[in-house]
């Protein structure tokens, strides 16, 4: 089955700064990865996801690059914000056209932006 | 237009009674997931349903846990002679046929004293 790393499992950085969060994946059928943030006792929101066929996306301050040769994909986040501190976490499934399987998580990243 | 509705949000069960965790989809979506989330620690996949039908539950322990998604009503997930180490965040997420994207719920908090 598939396995997906992470890393670092804690980031700090100051307010401002850039945060890069990193993932690798073992499974080449994969082809959905999304990134999600998870408050203290909320649920996990998506904040940005990437399909097999594009190498880059960005959204506002927030981007994704995928590598599919390398099997590897990351998080940046630039100018960061105090409200970005959180866990973050990768994750990768494959999507066919009968639906997605169900996602396989990285153990997490927990950002800390210092101000 | 509701998002996934779990319930009950907090759960408290003493060693070996039952628990029965409820989860509604997105009105629309027909693909139910499972996720167990430890005490700082990312998901782990349980089970994959559609209505009626389990599609993949090898995250699922082989003993003591089911679940179901019924033609009508809520999928369930049902832990039966809990144990400490069940205590968790039990999170479900749906999603469409036609989209690889999973919203998700708010979790129920099950702990075994």
């Amino acid at each position: 089955g598939e396995n997906v790393e992470q890393h670092p499992s804690t980031l700090s950085v100051q307010e401002g700064d850039s945060a890069v969060i990193k993932c690798t994946y073992s499974d080449s059928a994969s082809n959905y990865f999304p990134w999600y943030k998870q408050e203290l006792g909320k649920r996990p929101q998506l904040i940005i996801d990437i399909r097999s066929n594009v190498g880059e996306k960005k959204d506002q301050r927030i981007a994704v690059t995928l590598n599919k040769t390398a099997k590897h994909f990351s998080l940046h986040i630039t100018e960061t914000q105090p409200e970005d501190s959180a866990v973050y976490f990768c994750a990768a499934s494959i999507f066919s056209g009968g639906g997605a399987d169900g996602l396989t998580f990285g153990k997490g990243t927990h950002l800390i932006i210092q101000p | 237009n509701a998002g996934v509705m779990q319930n009950p949000r907090h759960l408290v069960r003493r060693r070996g009674q039952e628990a029965r965790l409820r989860c509604s989809p997105v009105k629309g979506h027909s693909h139910v997931y499972w996720y167990r989330q430890l005490p700082e620690e990312g998901l782990k996949f349980m089970v994959y349903l559609q209505k009626e039908n389990i599609i993949d539950e090898s995250g699922m322990p082989k003993e003591r846990f089911s679940a179901e998604f019924p033609k009508e009503g809520p999928s369930i997930l049902r832990i039966q002679q809990v144990v400490r180490g069940d205590s968790a965040a039990y999170f479900c997420a749906s999603s469409r046929r036609d989209s690889d994207g999973y919203t998700f719920g708010s979790g129920t908090r099950l702990t075994v004293v």
